[in-house]
């Protein structure tokens, strides 16, 4: 059964470093999404991608946070300048695109752990 | 804005009693709703959707769920809860992106 693939899955990062996390969503996917979740609390929406630019974000998606999809298969946030409070587990979701989008579910990778020390 | 509610943070039910998870949902137009379930240190896992129609949904391992527009709410249902149910429970609603409820833990005992 295909899936969203993501990597590294844990990753320990100094304040203030740039850190990528990389996923590979669904490939037939057209709709791409990063969450993030703090310590099993509420998973809190990032940013939604289509057609190779953000169509939707949220307040926490600041000019610290960036996406990309450098090629046909792969869909990257960048976090510069990371801070404490930037550790969270960060998920990446897909969705095929179908009539209407809100009929269809959002599958999600398994996360990256970002600890920021 | 679309949002959902979940008013337990924790449910605990014995193995074979019947497990409800409640959501409660605000939204203009029709509503979309989804049920996702998260395992210890594992992503989210989608469950069910209710999109139109039957308003008793019916998803994987067992679970179903109850739209109930005059009370706005989106309940999920087991009628025989397993130990292995124990996880966290998130309700969502979908307009362009998904917006998911605070969750609620379900434990339960064997």
């Amino acid at each position: 059964e295909p899936e969203v693939t993501q990597t590294p899955s844990h990753q320990v990062t100094q304040m203030g470093q740039e850190v990528i996390l990389r996923c590979v969503p669904i490939s037939n996917h057209l709709y791409f999404y990063w969450y993030r979740q703090i310590l099993g609390q509420k998973v809190e929406f990032l940013v939604s991608f289509y057609n190779n630019e953000i169509s939707e974000k949220s307040e926490i998606f600041d000019d610290q946070f960036s996406v990309e999809r450098p090629d046909g298969s792969n869909f990257t946030l960048k976090i510069r300048s990371t801070k404490l409070e930037d550790s969270a587990m960060y998920f990446c979701a897909s969705s095929p695109i179908g009539q209407i989008l809100r009929n269809t579910e959002a599958f999600f990778g398994q996360g990256t752990r970002l600890t920021v020390v | 804005a679309q949002s959902v509610a979940q008013p337990e943070d924790q449910v605990n039910v014995a193995e074979g009693n019947p497990l409800t998870v409640k959501c409660t949902y605000s939204v203009s137009g029709n509503p979309y709703l989804f049920w996702y379930v998260q395992y210890p240190n594992r992503g989210l896992q989608f469950l069910l959707k209710y999109i139109t129609g039957d308003n008793l949904v019916k998803g994987s391992y067992g679970f179903e769920a109850e739209f109930n527009k005059s009370q706005t709410s989106f309940h999920l249902k087991k009628p025989s809860a397993l130990v292995s149910d124990s996880a966290l429970y998130f309700c969502a609603v979908r307009d362009y992106k998904l917006s998911f409820g605070a969750g609620t833990t379900v434990t339960v005992r064997a």
